[in-house]
């Protein structure tokens, strides 16, 4: 079965700092895809990024990073320089489509606050 | 480019009423999911199509929900008759094909009184 923890229910900063939103993952399949989408208060889910199982190179784009580990299962979001338009929900998310599917399973989410 | 259509926003019913929501997918995108998203959780997927046919339907509530494409393009969720466990928002996808990464509509958030 797939499943993913955020383990983060909500996360406060201040504006400028760094902060990074843990993701952690189960399958057992081999080919799989992670996701992050952010989910501003307007509540559309916005894609953010998409890795394949075997890519685990980490990403940069802009103030945004993802650190991808298979050997601990996880799947970490930074962004550097918070700024207020940051304030979200980030949700983690993970698809297996070798079944012909796409389902996509969600974490919980995380709630980022950054104070002005 | 046109992003992913849903109406309306919002919807208000009483329990036991019907409720029908409409979505258009990004023009072109062969792949369609229906989402349900209970406050302070994540969205579990409710319905996947590929054009007009259905690929996962296994957690639908096939009692009370059901779901069509008929022409491959848009796509109309209905409840009937609707609980009051039914409130959530009910978020609408796309993608060009069914491995592709999915792109999602603003919602439908449905209040059931």
């Amino acid at each position: 079965a797939q499943k993913v923890t955020q383990a983060q229910t909500e996360i406060s900063v201040v504006e400028k700092e760094d902060v990074t939103l843990d993701c952690v993952y189960e399958t057992r399949d081999t080919t799989y895809y992670l996701f992050w989408y952010k989910q501003p208060p307007s509540g559309e889910l916005v894609f953010l990024i998409r890795r394949n199982s075997f890519d685990e190179q980490n990403e940069i784009s802009g103030r945004y990073s993802w650190n991808f580990q298979k050997s601990t299962s996880s799947f970490n979001f930074t962004i550097t320089a918070s700024q207020v338009v940051d304030s979200a929900v980030y949700f983690c998310a993970l698809s297996t489509p070798g079944t012909g599917a796409n389902n996509l399973f969600f974490g919980t989410g995380t709630r980022l606050t950054v104070i002005p | 480019e046109a992003g992913v259509a849903q109406s309306p926003r919002y919807k208000i019913i009483e329990k036991r009423q019907s409720v029908a929501f409409w979505c258009n997918p990004i023009s072109g995108h062969a792949t369609l999911y229906w989402y349900q998203q209970i406050l302070g959780q994540g969205p579990k997927l409710l319905i996947q199509f590929q054009n007009n046919g259905v690929v996962d339907d296994s957690q639908l509530p096939k009692d009370r929900f059901s779901a069509e494409r008929l022409k491959g393009v848009d796509s109309t969720l209905k409840i009937q008759p609707a609980k009051l466990e039914d409130s959530a928002v009910y978020l609408c996808a796309s993608s060009l094909d069914q491995k592709d990464t999915q792109y999602f509509g603003p919602g439908t958030r449905l209040t059931v009184l």
